[in-house]
């Protein structure tokens, strides 16, 4: 399957607080890219990773992509209301065109 | 903002009826792709052009049609429109036309058939 499964589905914390969210596959990607979406507007690219085992940090948040290309992870330290909103993670490949396959989204709310 | 137009915001039609939708991509960009969003299917992909030809397919239905034009705006033709096909409608558009090329969505089209 090409499915990107993403866990959890929502998740509610308190300012503060950490969090890691989780994006799996069975199929390898040539890369993965984390989106965030707000209500009313299109998802907004975060972060790119296509090296196995490629880490990124863009302040308080680290890319994580896996040793074999097929998941990834994201990791929000001390999270602020700010960073209420969905995350998509979404993979390509090299066959495929343009073509992203998205995960069913992480609903996050954090609470002051 | 992200320099993708989309319009229109809003569309609400009845079952059967067919409508256009209509994305204007950021400047210099040459691939538009269009995406479906629903709450039990996620984000879809439907199609990809590339300065005017068609890059990528995904799983769009036959009702369901796409072009992009030389001044690389494209539309997304929706017929024979159905309860299910109620959804949000984005456009991305990128620089390049492969799927390591960044995307930019606009702010995407409500479409409710009652």
């Amino acid at each position: 399957t090409q499915l990107l499964e993403q866990s959890p589905q929502f998740l509610s914390i308190q300012e503060g607080e950490n969090l890691t969210v989780y994006c799996n596959s069975s199929s390898v990607f040539s890369s993965l890219q984390w989106y965030r979406q707000e209500p009313g507007e299109g998802p907004v690219l975060l972060v790119t990773v296509v090296t196995g085992g490629e880490v990124k940090k863009l302040k308080r948040l680290t890319f994580q992509f896996g040793d074999a290309r097929k998941d990834s992870s994201l990791h929000i330290t001390a999270a602020q209301t700010g960073d209420t909103g969905l995350y998509l993670c979404a993979g390509g490949r090299y066959n495929q065109g343009g073509q992203l396959i998205f995960g069913q989204g992480t609903e996050l709310s954090v609470k002051p | 903002d992200s320099g993708v137009t989309q319009t229109p915001k809003h569309l609400i039609t009845a079952t059967g009826q067919r409508v256009t939708l209509r994305c204007s991509p950021r400047s210099g960009d040459l691939s538009v792709y269009w995406y479906q969003q629903s709450l039990d299917q996620g984000l879809q992909f439907l199609i990809q052009y590339y300065n005017g030809e068609e890059r990528a397919k995904g799983n769009i239905l036959e009702r369901f049609s796409a072009q992009q034009f030389p001044d690389l705006h494209s539309e997304l033709n929706l017929s024979s429109l159905e309860l299910g096909d109620s959804a949000l409608y984005f456009c991305a558009s990128s620089i390049g036309r492969a799927f390591d090329s960044p995307l930019h969505f606009g702010n995407g089209t409500r479409l409710t058939v009652t």
